[in-house]
């Protein structure tokens, strides 16, 4: 079955980089945009960023522009997700999903917590 | 303040049946954006409920049913069940802002 397994969340300090991770398997890696979406108590869900395949279409939300940079490598059927210049607002749990073309999100991984705090 | 407007909580008793609002605007759901609905149990991560306003993945009950018209959309739980407590969120797409999602619901089961 589709699974999707998050890992690489921790403590940093606000400043600090931090690159997730997402193993992918179950599924045709290369056939699926795969996208990061994150989730914190007062702001909801926020769709971070997404990719396709080969990396000729990417978005990312204007929240992580200029400091986040998703990536993937299809042999090794992984995502990335690295976050630089981290600020308090970005803790929350990161989840990753596969992004459908009808703009859906299924499945999501269990998540990994970013903790931002001095 | 989320781009869709879903009720914080809603609420029912076992065996009725409850509806949860997603308003949008005509930048989002009123201009033909698919609307998705999602359950997060306690301790989860989101799972697809609905995609694409009515439709169903397999697997998810017929309790479950979903409907959108002009801005918004609902989803409505018939014979609601106690493990049907958990948080709801609609999603959608806008045409300034991309992925959007409701800042979601809690439905407790009195």
């Amino acid at each position: 079955q589709v699974l999707l397994v998050e890992s690489g969340g921790g403590l940093v300090k606000p400043g600090g980089s931090l690159t997730l991770s997402c193993a992918a398997s179950g599924f045709t890696f290369t056939d699926y945009y795969m996208s990061w979406i994150r989730q914190t108590p007062g702001k909801g869900l926020e769709c971070v960023s997404y990719m396709d395949s080969s990396g000729s279409a990417i978005y990312y939300a204007e929240s992580v522009k200029g400091r986040f940079t998703i990536s993937r490598d299809n042999a090794r059927r992984s995502l990335y997700l690295r976050m630089n210049s981290l600020r308090a607002e970005d803790t929350a749990v990161y989840f990753c999903a596969i992004f459908s073309s009808q703009n859906w999100f299924d499945p999501w991984g269990q998540g990994t917590l970013v903790t931002v705090s001095s | 303040q989320s781009v869709l407007t879903q009720p914080p909580s809603v609420s029912g008793a076992p065996g009725q049946r409850v509806t949860i609002s997603c308003t949008g605007s005509s930048s989002n759901i009123g201009s033909g954006y698919y609307v998705h609905w999602y359950q997060q149990l306690p301790g989860t991560a989101p799972k697809l409920l609905i995609y694409s306003a009515t439709n169903r993945p397999s697997g998810v009950p017929d309790r479950f049913s979903g409907s959108r018209s002009g801005t918004s959309a609902s989803l409505a739980i018939t014979s609601l069940q106690a493990e049907d407590e958990a948080d709801y969120y609609c999603q959608s797409y806008d045409s300034s802002l991309g992925v959007v999602f409701g800042g979601g619901t809690k439905l407790t089961v009195l």
